[in-house]
């Protein structure tokens, strides 16, 4: 099953408007870390914002925020007033446990499929 | 502060090829990772690595090889290239002190097997 689920393949928004990326996920570990990850079309990998499970207010990161819905299990991003910069795949990752332990992953991020944001002038 | 090096950025290779992805970072990070990039399809792990000496598979190791031998370099190794392994390469490495330390990644290596 994926552990990272991100329904939308693509979004477009209106420059200088706030849009909203959905990023479910699943896991039974208490423990787990949601990071949100940007890559244009230059190619690179950009981390954007950090979400800890026992963090008790939504990460924000400048422009970006993390609307973090703990009992439905969804991370989703808000890009508030959007730039055309903002054109690029947007990646949820998370990573699960607290504890490093070799067998299993645990503590390994896994990634979703991405969303394709482009933002109109 | 160089971060993640990765080389080559691009190659094409002939089926049956091998081929050596390089992957150094000069952060003193414990764990790295490589991951290949499909169309649609996100991030899957091949391959991670929690210390010099230490290697584990990850989601798609299947025709993929690593070695750690010392905390800076974390190379990948292609045996016997095939179409199937047409893709993006990123490494990446991050240093876990607490869970959320991000990942730091190279610039990508987009490979062609024809």
């Amino acid at each position: 099953a994926q552990k990272i689920t991100q329904t939308q393949p693509g979004m477009f928004v209106q420059e200088k408007e706030a849009v909203t990326l959905d990023c479910t996920y699943d896991t039974s570990d208490p423990s787990y870390g949601l990071f949100w990850y940007k890559q244009p079309s230059s190619g690179e990998m950009i981390f954007l914002i950090y979400q800890g499970s026992y963090d008790q207010q939504n990460a924000t990161e400048g422009r970006y925020s993390l609307n973090f819905q703990k009992a439905r299990k969804s991370a989703n991003l808000v890009i508030s007033a959007s730039q055309l910069g903002d054109s690029a795949m947007y990646f949820c990752a998370m990573r699960e446990g607290r504890r490093f332990t070799r067998e299993g992953g645990s503590y390994i991020p896994t990634f979703g499929r991405g969303t394709s944001l482009i933002v109109h002038p | 502060n160089a971060g993640v090096t990765q080389t080559p950025k691009f190659r094409i290779l002939k089926i049956g090829q091998s081929m050596t992805l390089q992957c150094t970072q000069d952060m003193n990070h414990n764990y790295m990772y490589w991951y290949r990039q499909d169309p649609g399809m996100g991030l899957k792990l091949i391959y991670y690595s929690v210390g010099a000496g230490i290697t584990d598979k990850g989601e798609v190791p299947n025709g993929y090889n690593v070695s750690r031998s010392t905390t800076e370099d974390f190379p990948l190794r292609l045996e016997l290239a095939a179409p199937s392994q047409t893709s993006v390469y990123f490494c990446a490495s991050s240093y876990l002190r607490e869970a959320n330390e991000k990942l730091f990644f190279g610039s990508g290596t987009q490979l062609s097997v024809l």
